[in-house]
């Protein structure tokens, strides 16, 4: 019974370089979200995706950031020509769905940009 | 613009004590809030949540209390252990279908003294 699972935890990139980050939410869950975590904050939603579909962006960065959700295999949050600001915690996070529904956070990718 | 706030970096608390978190918020669409407790280089766990139809939630040694004329929520923990210490997160959202955003607060670490 696996949770949310996150790949890799740990990525070092240098400026300009892409940056790939794999999310497989928990079993039976249709719903991911991401967050971003900067050094000594909170965390900031990002995006809310379902299969296919991206519902709500308003958290994502307008330029060098996507995300995708595809109808096989994980969530990807792809982040183009990184620069050193976007040196980060992002976490993903799955839930079932419906009213109030509670969402389980993966161990998170800690990216580095040098 | 926060709408999350907790305004108490950090907390000190002997072990058996109660610990209290506090957190406040600003926008009235806000209708359901969560916590979450956070490891280093973890992601966050889900502890507990209340809806705003309640005033009180209980689960084991976690209470969360509403006041929601006030727009504050608190965290008490009884007896504190340990184990407890971390970084602690409110959460808020609205109470609807999908897509269920959280906004943080800024975090509490608690330590807990043995």
């Amino acid at each position: 019974n696996a949770g949310v699972m996150q790949n890799p935890r740990h990525l070092v990139r240098r400026r300009g370089q892409e940056a790939r980050l794999r999310c497989s939410p928990m079993k039976g869950h249709s719903h991911v979200y991401w967050y971003r975590q900067l050094p000594e904050e909170g965390l900031k939603f990002m995006v809310y995706l379902q299969k296919e579909n991206i519902i709500d962006e308003s958290g994502m960065p307008k330029e060098r950031f996507s995300a995708e959700f595809p109808k096989e295999g994980p969530s990807i949050l792809r982040i183009q020509q990184v620069v050193r600001g976007d040196s980060a915690a992002y976490f993903c996070a799955s839930s079932p769905g419906g009213v109030a529904d509670t969402q389980y956070f993966g161990p998170g990718t800690r990216l580095t940009v040098l | 613009d926060q709408q999350v706030k907790q305004n108490s970096p950090s907390l000190s608390v002997q072990e058996g004590r109660i610990s209290i978190l506090n957190c406040d918020y600003t926008n009235s669409m806000f209708d359901y809030f969560l916590w979450y407790k956070k490891y280093p280089a973890e992601g966050p766990t889900f502890l507990i949540s209340i809806s705003s139809i309640k005033d009180k939630n209980e689960d084991g040694r976690f209470t969360v209390f509403l006041n929601k004329s006030a727009k504050h929520l608190s965290l008490h923990i009884v007896p504190s252990q340990p184990g407890d210490s971390a970084v602690y997160f409110c959460a808020a959202s609205t109470y609807k279908a999908a897509g269920n955003k959280l906004t943080f607060g800024g975090g509490t670490r608690v330590l807990v003294k043995p």
